[in-house]
C-alpha cells in the first residue's frame, strides 16, 4: 500500500506563504492526491485535489512534480485562522476498489 | 444544504457492549465511508458504503461492521467493545465513490467521539 509521509508539525507567521510537502514513494497510476484540513473536534475539510502538475483553486495550490513522487500543498497568505492539521490522502486502487490512506498529518501553527 | 449529521455525538460504553453509530449524509449523496481517528494511529479508513452494498473494506476485525439503507443513511456498529476502540469515528459522504479519484470530494460530520471504559 501507498504509504504518505509528512512533517509533523510547522510554524509560520501570518501573511507568508506556507508549504508542506507529502511523500509518497509507491503512488499508483491510477491514484490521485487529496489534501485536507482538520480543526480540533471538527471532521476534515477538503482543500485540494490533483494528479498531475499544478492545481490552484480560491485557497491554495498543489504541486505535483512529473515522477508524482511527492506532492507539496502551498497556502498562500496564511491567517491565525489557518492554524490545523493537514492530511495527504492518496487513493489507492486495489483489485478494483480502494483503499484510502491518510497521511500522518501536519500540525501547522501560525503566529501573529 | 445540510451537512452530513452524525449521532450521537458522544457516547460511553462499558467493555464489552455493542454500538450503534448514525451518519446522514448530504442529500443527493450517494457513497458514504467511515474512519477511526485516534491520537496514535491517526485518521484511518473502516469502509465505504455506496448504493447499500460495501464497496470497500480497510483493515478492521470483524467487530466493525455497517450498513446502508435505501436513503443512504448509514450506520456503524462495533461489537464487543475493547478499550481501544476508544476514538473519534467520524462519517464522511461524496457524490461518487472511491476517495483519490476525480470529483470525489468528501464531505466530513464532526464525528462521534466514543469512550469506551
Amino acid at each position: 500500500l501507498a504509504k504518505t509521509t509528512q512533517p509533523i508539525s510547522m510554524d509560520s507567521y501570518e501573511g507568508q506563504e506556507v508549504n508542506i510537502t507529502c511523500s509518497h514513494n509507491n503512488i499508483a497510476t491510477n491514484d490521485y492526491i487529496t489534501w485536507y484540513q482538520q480543526f480540533p473536534s471538527q471532521g476534515p475539510r477538503f482543500i485540494i485535489q490533483g494528479y498531475k502538475t499544478k492545481v490552484t483553486n480560491e485557497v491554495a495550490s498543489l504541486f505535483i512534480p512529473a515522477d508524482r513522487k511527492s506532492s507539496t500543498l502551498s497556502l498562500p497568505r496564511v491567517s491565525l485562522s489557518d492554524t490545523a492539521v493537514y492530511y495527504c490522502l492518496v487513493g489507492r486502487p486495489t483489485s478494483g476498489t480502494y483503499k484510502y490512506i491518510f497521511g500522518t498529518g501536519t500540525r501547522l501553527k501560525v503566529l501573529a | 444544504k445540510a451537512g452530513v449529521t452524525q449521532t450521537p455525538r458522544y457516547l460511553i460504553k462499558t467493555r464489552g457492549q455493542q454500538v450503534t453509530l448514525s451518519c446522514s449524509p448530504i442529500s443527493g449523496h450517494r457513497s458514504v465511508s467511515w474512519y477511526q481517528q485516534t491520537p496514535g494511529q491517526g485518521l484511518q479508513f473502516l469502509f465505504e458504503y455506496f448504493s447499500e452494498t460495501q464497496r470497500n473494506k480497510g483493515n478492521f476485525p470483524g467487530r466493525f461492521s455497517g450498513r446502508q439503507f435505501s436513503n443512504s443513511r448509514s450506520e456503524m456498529n462495533v461489537s464487543t467493545l475493547e478499550l481501544g476502540d476508544s476514538a473519534l469515528y467520524l462519517c464522511a459522504s461524496s457524490l461518487r465513490m472511491g476517495q483519490g479519484a476525480s470529483n470525489t470530494e468528501a464531505f466530513f460530520g464532526q464525528g462521534t467521539r466514543l469512550t469506551v471504559v
